[in-house]
C-alpha cells in the first residue's frame, strides 16, 4: 500500500444497523492514524487519533481499532442513527511526522 | 474557546490572477496546516506551520506557498491561478507541539475559491 485507501467508497444503511468502514495506509514508517467526520457545510471534526498497534478507541456508538503491522483500521459505528450521515475520513501521518494524508473517505447514510 | 477562523470565505478570481488567503488558529495552538479539497482528488495536504517554520510540503508546484506569523496566524498564497485551482482550502491548528502525529486537528470553514 502506497497510499491511504478507503472502503467501501459510500454506504447506505438503515437505521439501526451497525456498520464498518476500512482504512488501508501504508505500514512503514507509521506515526499515527487520524478519523475524521465530515458532516455537508460543516468542517472535518475529529473522532480519533491512534498511534498504538492494537490500540482501540471508543467514542459513544463509535469505535476504531489499529492493526499498524498489516497497516489498517477498522471505524466502527453500533446502531447507525440518520445524525451519522456523513463522510468518514481516515488520514496517516507520515513525513517525519508533520505531513498527513488522507484517504478519499466513505460517504455513509443512514435512512430511516 | 473561538475555533479555526478562516477568511475569506468565499473568492472568485480569473486565471493569472492571485490569492492570499488568512487562517487564525485556536488561541495556544502552534502548529496550523493547509489542505486543498477537490471532487475528485480528497483532502490533499499543502503544508504544515510551526513556530513560524514550514516543518513539511505537500506536492504543489511552487505557485503555492505560506507563512506563519509569530501570533500563529497562517496564509497561503496562489500566485498565477489556473482553472484548476478552484477548490475549497481547509485549513486547521492543533496543540500538539511534537507533529501531527499526536494531536487532533481542529479545521475552519474553508475558502472556497473559484477560478474563471
Amino acid at each position: 500500500i502506497l497510499n491511504v485507501e478507503q472502503s467501501p467508497q459510500s454506504l447506505h444503511v438503515q437505521e439501526g444497523d451497525s456498520t464498518n468502514f476500512t482504512c488501508s495506509f501504508p505500514s512503514s514508517n507509521f506515526y499515527a492514524l487520524h478519523w475524521y467526520r465530515w458532516e455537508t457545510a460543516k468542517s472535518p471534526e475529529a473522532l480519533f487519533v491512534m498511534t498504538l498497534n492494537g490500540d482501540e478507541k471508543k467514542k459513544g456508538r463509535i469505535s476504531a481499532t489499529l492493526n499498524t503491522k498489516e497497516g489498517y483500521s477498522y471505524l466502527y459505528i453500533k446502531g447507525s442513527q440518520p445524525e451519522d450521515s456523513a463522510t468518514y475520513l481516515c488520514a496517516s501521518v507520515t513525513g517525519g511526522g508533520n505531513k498527513l494524508t488522507f484517504g478519499t473517505g466513505t460517504q455513509l447514510k443512514v435512512e430511516l | 474557546k473561538a475555533g479555526v477562523t478562516q477568511t475569506p470565505r468565499y473568492l472568485i478570481k480569473t486565471r493569472g490572477q492571485q490569492v492570499t488567503l488568512s487562517c487564525s488558529p485556536i488561541s495556544g495552538h502552534r502548529s496550523v496546516s493547509w489542505y486543498q479539497q477537490t471532487p475528485g482528488q480528497g483532502l490533499q495536504f499543502l503544508f504544515e506551520y510551526f513556530s513560524e517554520t514550514q516543518r513539511n510540503k505537500g506536492n504543489f508546484p511552487g505557485r503555492f506557498s505560506g507563512r506563519q506569523f509569530s501570533n500563529s496566524r497562517s496564509e497561503m498564497n496562489v500566485s498565477t491561478l489556473e482553472l484548476g485551482d478552484s477548490a475549497l482550502y481547509l485549513c486547521a491548528s492543533s496543540s500538539s507541539g511534537t507533529g501531527l502525529n499526536t494531536g487532533e486537528l481542529f479545521f475552519g470553514e474553508g475558502s472556497r475559491l473559484t477560478v474563471l
